[in-house]
């Protein structure tokens, strides 16, 4: 099943522009998880956000979470040509499972 | 301190043939998780396991597939009588303990790229 649903698909930037990226789920959640893929490799943990937050800072990074909307955004401020990747947010369906689901990811590009 | 170390990198297999995926966790981890990623597409769960146990294999196909993790040794994704559809990149990821809804994160590896002729 796809928990979660990533917006826009891809995003091309220019270098010192903020890119915004929207992730909306389905069910309940304890946590959500933000990845980064660059290509060809494997996935990175970002950050994460739990359900009784509201925002979160890592460097350049800021994460907001609304519950009642089930969705969350990834901001990345002042964007540098290697953050180009992809962006994938993750969750667990609900409270009794170890299953990490993975929405479909947004595509990054940063033009220097 | 390796991460997740997944080999081989890369597979080129003929239709029909078997494919073995490995994977070692990171050092103290002890929770496996594989994952199926098909171009330009997110990752798929397929199945996650501990020592000796596999705890969820929803994801996993019912025919072909299967999956290990052997008290001593890596975990082996283990892909039988491949067809074209199987291309895709594999994950392995690893975790201490299985505690995600608490707040854990995966670490993954470098994933194997299977090419099914």
């Amino acid at each position: 099943s796809q928990q979660g649903e990533e917006d826009p698909q891809a995003l091309s930037i220019q270098e010192g522009e903020n890119a915004t990226m929207n992730c909306s789920y389905k069910t309940s959640i304890n946590n959500l998880q933000w990845y980064r893929q660059n290509s060809g490799r494997g996935l990175v943990h970002l950050i994460l956000i739990r359900s009784n937050e509201r925002e979160k800072h890592s460097g350049r990074l800021r994460v907001t979470l609304d519950t009642s909307k089930k969705s969350s955004s990834l901001l990345i401020t002042a964007s540098r040509a290697a953050d180009t990747a992809s962006y994938f947010c993750a969750t667990i369906e609900g409270y009794n499972t170890d299953k990490l689901i993975f929405g479909t990811g947004t595509r990054l590009q940063v033009f220097p | 301190n390796a991460g997740v170390m997944q080999n081989p990198r890369h597979l080129v297999r003929r239709r029909g043939q078997e494919a073995r995926l490995r994977c070692s966790p990171m050092k103290g981890h002890s929770h496996v998780y594989w994952y199926r990623q098909l171009p330009e597409e997110g990752l798929k769960f397929m199945v996650y396991l501990q020592k000796e146990n596999i705890i969820d294999e929803s994801g996993m196909p019912k025919e072909r597939f299967s999956a290990e993790f052997p008290k001593e040794g890596p975990s082996i994704l283990r892909i039988q009588q491949v067809v074209r559809g199987d291309s895709a990149a594999y994950f392995c990821a690893s975790s201490p303990n299985g505690l995600l809804a608490s707040g854990g994160e995966l670490f993954f590896g470098e994933g194997s790229r299977l090419t099914v002729l």
